[in-house]
C-alpha cells in the first residue's frame, strides 16, 4: 500500500528556470491537494484538485503557478520563472471523499 | 476566515509527565479538526481526527466549541513523542482544504 509519491523529493533551480513537481496520490483517492511551507512557518494551502478539474486554487499566487491533474497520469505543480522566494517544501496530500488527508514527503525546492 | 493558532511553538516536559499542545481554532461553520505529527526526517502523520473519538499512541483530543479548541494530550509523555504537532482545521464536506496552525515542536527528555 504505498502512500502518497512525491518527485523529485529535492530540486534546484536557478532564477528564471521552470520547476515540475510531480504527486502520485494514494490510489483510489480521488482529492488531491498542494500545500507549501516556507522557511520557519506552517503549511500554507494552495490548490484542490479533483480528476481533471482545479475545484479551488485560492492559496495559488495569481502568476507563475499552476497545477493540473490529468486523468492518467500524476498530478503537476509547475512553477514558472522560478525566483528566490519560491524556495520551500512543497507538498501533496490525497484523501478518499470523505476522511483526513494524506501527505507525501515533500519536495524542497532551492532556487539559486 | 478560517484561522488556527498552536501558542507554543516549543514545548519541552521530561518523560512520564503529562502533556497537553493547544490549538485553538475560529470558523464560522462546521469545523473538523485534526492532529499531524512529523517525526523527525518523516512526513507528515495523520494522528487523529475529532469525529474518530479515538486515542492513537496515548493521545486524545477533545472539540470544545464552546472555547473552540483542540488541546491534544496524552498523560505520560515517552521520548519517542519527540515530534512537530500540527493543529489542522477542515470543514466537514467532502474534499476540504486544510488550514494548519504554525506547528508545536514537542521534545520529551529523559
Amino acid at each position: 500500500n504505498a502512500g502518497v509519491m512525491q518527485n523529485p523529493r529535492h530540486l534546484v533551480r536557478r532564477r528564471g528556470q521552470e520547476a515540475r513537481l510531480r504527486c502520485s496520490p494514494v490510489k483510489g483517492h480521488s482529492h488531491v491537494y498542494w500545500y507549501r511551507q516556507l522557511p520557519e512557518e506552517g503549511l500554507k494551502f494552495m490548490v484542490y484538485l479533483q480528476k481533471e478539474n482545479i475545484i479551488d486554487e485560492s492559496g495559488m499566487p495569481k502568476e507563475r503557478f499552476s497545477a493540473e491533474f490529468p486523468k492518467e497520469g500524476p498530478s503537476i505543480l509547475r512553477i514558472q520563472q522560478v525566483v528566490r522566494g519560491d524556495s520551500a517544501a512543497y507538498f501533496c496530500a490525497s484523501s478518499p471523499d470523505r476522511g483526513g488527508q494524506y501527505f507525501g514527503p515533500g519536495t524542497r525546492l532551492t532556487v539559486l | 476566515a478560517q484561522r488556527v493558532t498552536q501558542p507554543e511553538k516549543l514545548l519541552s516536559v521530561f518523560k512520564g509527565a503529562p502533556v497537553e499542545l493547544k490549538c485553538n481554532y475560529s470558523y464560522s461553520g462546521s469545523p473538523e479538526l485534526f492532529w499531524y505529527v512529523q517525526y523527525s526526517r518523516q512526513r507528515l502523520q495523520l494522528l487523529l481526527r475529532h469525529i474518530s473519538r479515538e486515542s492513537i499512541k496515548g493521545f486524545t483530543a477533545d472539540l470544545n466549541k464552546g472555547e473552540t479548541s483542540f488541546h491534544l494530550k496524552k498523560p505520560f509523555a515517552q521520548e519517542e513523542d519527540s515530534a512537530m504537532y500540527y493543529c489542522a482545521l477542515g470543514r466537514e464536506t467532502s474534499g476540504s482544504r486544510l488550514t494548519f496552525g504554525e506547528g508545536t515542536q514537542l521534545t520529551v527528555n529523559p
